[in-house]
Order: C-alpha cells, then sequence, then structure tokens
C-alpha cells in the first residue's frame, strides 16, 4: 500500500515564526501536493511539484513556499505565520503512470494553530 | 475549466437507509472521475473510481456510474452504518493534468 506520512499530526506555532511541514511518500510518486482544507472550503491547492526541485502554484500560494529536493519529500513552509494560516494541511501524492486515472493518496493531516 | 459540484450537507440518515450523495462535473476532454472519503481525524482516502462512460465502481458496498449523458457520478448506498459516517469528495482528473478538482465535500452523519 501507498503510505503518505506528515512528519505532524497536530502542531502549534506562534505568529511570526517560520513553520515546516514535512510530507514523505513511499511508493516513487512523481507528483506531490499540498493543500489546506477549511470548513465550508473543502481542499484548496497551495503548491504542486510534478519533479524534483520542480514547483508550480496552486490556487493560494501566498504566504507560502515548497521544496522538493528528493522524489520522496515535499516540504511546505511558511516563511511568516499568521492566524489566518490555522488550518488542516494534507499532503498527496499521485503517479503519472496510466494517465488521469491514477487517484491521489493523502496523509493524514496536519492540524497547525498558529497563536 | 473544470468543476465539480456536490450536494451540500450534512445529510443525516438513519441506520440502514439508502444513501444517495449527488455530484454532477464539467470538464474539458473525457475525464476520470473519483469518491474519496474522509474519516473524522483522517486524510481523504479512495473510495473508488471510473474511468470511462458506463463505468460503474464500487467498493465497501458504495457505487457510483460515470454518466456522460448526464455529467453525473451519484454516489449510492443501499444500507448505510454508523461507521460510514464521514465526509465524501467527489473528484475528477482531466488528461493531460496532474490535478484533480474537487467538490467541496458532503458530510454524511449516520444515527443509530
Amino acid at each position: 500500500d501507498v503510505k503518505v506520512t506528515q512528519s505532524s499530526r497536530y502542531l502549534v506555532k506562534r505568529t511570526g515564526e517560520k513553520v515546516f511541514l514535512e510530507c514523505v511518500q513511499d511508493m516513487d510518486h512523481e507528483n506531490m501536493f499540498w493543500y489546506r482544507q477549511d470548513p465550508g472550503l473543502g481542499l484548496r491547492l497551495i503548491y504542486f511539484s510534478y519533479d524534483v526541485k520542480m514547483k508550480e502554484k496552486g490556487d493560494i500560494p501566498e504566504g507560502y513556499s515548497v521544496s522538493r529536493e528528493k522524489k520522496e519529500r515535499f516540504s511546505l513552509i511558511l516563511e511568516s505565520a499568521s492566524t489566518n494560516q490555522t488550518s488542516m494541511y494534507l499532503c498527496a501524492s499521485s503517479s503519472t503512470q496510466g494517465g488521469s486515472n491514477q487517484p491521489q493518496h493523502f496523509g493524514d493531516g496536519t492540524r497547525l494553530s498558529i497563536l | 475549466g473544470n468543476s465539480v459540484t456536490q450536494m451540500e450537507g450534512p445529510v443525516t440518515l438513519s441506520e440502514e437507509a439508502f444513501l444517495t450523495i449527488n455530484c454532477t462535473y464539467t470538464a474539458t476532454g473525457y475525464p476520470s472521475l473519483f469518491w474519496y472519503v474522509q474519516y473524522p481525524g483522517e486524510g481523504l482516502q479512495l473510495l473508488l473510481k471510473a474511468t470511462k462512460a458506463d463505468d460503474k465502481g464500487s467498493n465497501k458496498g458504495f457505487e457510483a456510474t460515470y454518466r456522460k449523458e448526464t455529467t453525473s457520478f451519484h454516489l449510492e448506498k443501499g444500507s448505510v452504518q454508523v461507521s460510514d459516517s464521514a465526509v465524501y469528495f467527489c473528484a475528477l482528473r482531466s488528461g493531460g493534468s496532474y490535478i484533480p478538482t474537487f467538490g467541496r465535500g458532503t458530510s454524511l452523519i449516520v444515527h443509530p
């Protein structure tokens, strides 16, 4: 089974801190994604990466950056955390093999609170 | 562009009731369609999928049929259980795009 592991289930940080959320997948997937999930808003894509060192902005990249130095690891960085970044963050991966019928595989999420 | 519309929740049912969660879509090209489920405190997991017209995806008693003529992919289950309480997301992925399009999710609450 594909496993996507997020480093923390719960995280509490202070306003202005630099925050790192880590995600690792073990299935050699090319694509990796970061979403945030807020009540009533569904999933919103922050960034995605289709290869090592490659990244593209999603729908809400402001205030975030990402790093993908190795194929299995995709990090989300909050450069200077703010209270409106309190949310559930979900990492996902998917394969490019087999075309558009490949699903995404998700981690269990990190619930981040910014105080 | 692509879009997915799901019925708003929460959907509240008694155990053993019949479930339908509606999903309609607009897409360029010929998309693959997915249902994901998110149990409390967890990430999303694939429930079922269908990749071409008239395909039926099924898993854990849930079913959905890819209806190209009505651009729909409604989720059904004949008899829900309390353990089915979760949020259900409909999604599509079009050929050539790495990024799926998700609906906003429908919360299902099943009472004993």
